[in-house]
């Protein structure tokens, strides 16, 4: 059973401070990796991809990768009380002909004024 | 920008009947997904479909079906609703090629089963 494993939380940080999310995944052969922010009653939305081993910043956001250690993290911030939220872990998983997603249940990030 | 709609926001219904959640994206993905998300249980995909007229079980099918007769539409069907089933359901899509496979989330449907 391929999973991806996040720490639920609630994870709280001070507004300013930064807040980092970690996530680990079983199936060695994944290539691509996505953060997903949901705010609570909503549907998830795109934070960021990252593909290659390293870091990707985008603005506030950097998403690190290391297969090897088959674990990818996302860094925020100068954290905002907006950043409150659910993130989701999700990876790419191949089986057949395409890739599905497979998502960690997600860690509660509460940003504290 | 991609768009993903879904049929209804909020949806009460009761045990046994019948009920349709319909799903609609305008950017031509062939991709789309049903998801179920219950709290403490994560996202939990339920079907998904690669191509019209196609559609593969997910983790769990079980008392759902789906129909995928037009590409920008995929349809999730209750049977004979249960309390259990009960939930907030979203619809997904995305491109099927490696390195696109961002998937797209719908607003969700939270569905109440009496």
């Amino acid at each position: 059973q391929k999973e991806v494993e996040q720490n639920s939380g609630p994870l709280s940080v001070p507004e300013g401070a930064i807040a980092s999310l970690n996530c680990t995944y079983s199936d060695r052969v994944s290539q691509s990796f996505f953060w997903y922010r949901q705010y609570s009653g909503k549907s998830p939305e795109l934070i960021m991809s990252i593909y290659s081993n390293g870091d990707k910043e985008d603005g506030r956001f950097t998403a690190q990768l290391n297969k090897a250690s088959q674990y990818v993290s996302l860094l925020i911030r100068d954290s905002q009380p907006s950043d409150s939220a659910t993130y989701l872990c999700a990876v790419v998983s191949y089986g057949g002909s395409q890739g599905n997603l497979i998502f960690g249940k997600g860690t509660k990030l509460s940003v504290k004024p | 920008d991609v768009k993903v709609t879904q049929s209804s926001r909020y949806l009460v219904k009761r045990t046994g009947e019948k009920v349709f959640l319909e799903c609609v994206q305008d950017m031509d993905h062939e991709n789309m997904f049903w998801y179920r998300q219950d709290p403490g249980l994560g996202l939990r995909l339920i079907y998904f479909s690669y191509d019209v007229k196609m559609k593969e079980k997910g983790d769990i099918p079980e008392g759902y079906s789906v129909s995928r007769e037009k590409k920008e539409r995929f349809s999730l069907i209750l049977e004979s609703a249960s309390t259990n089933q009960t939930s907030m359901y979203l619809c997904a899509s995305s491109l099927p090629t490696a390195g696109t496979e961002t998937q797209y989330f719908g607003p969700g449907t939270r569905l109440l089963v009496l």
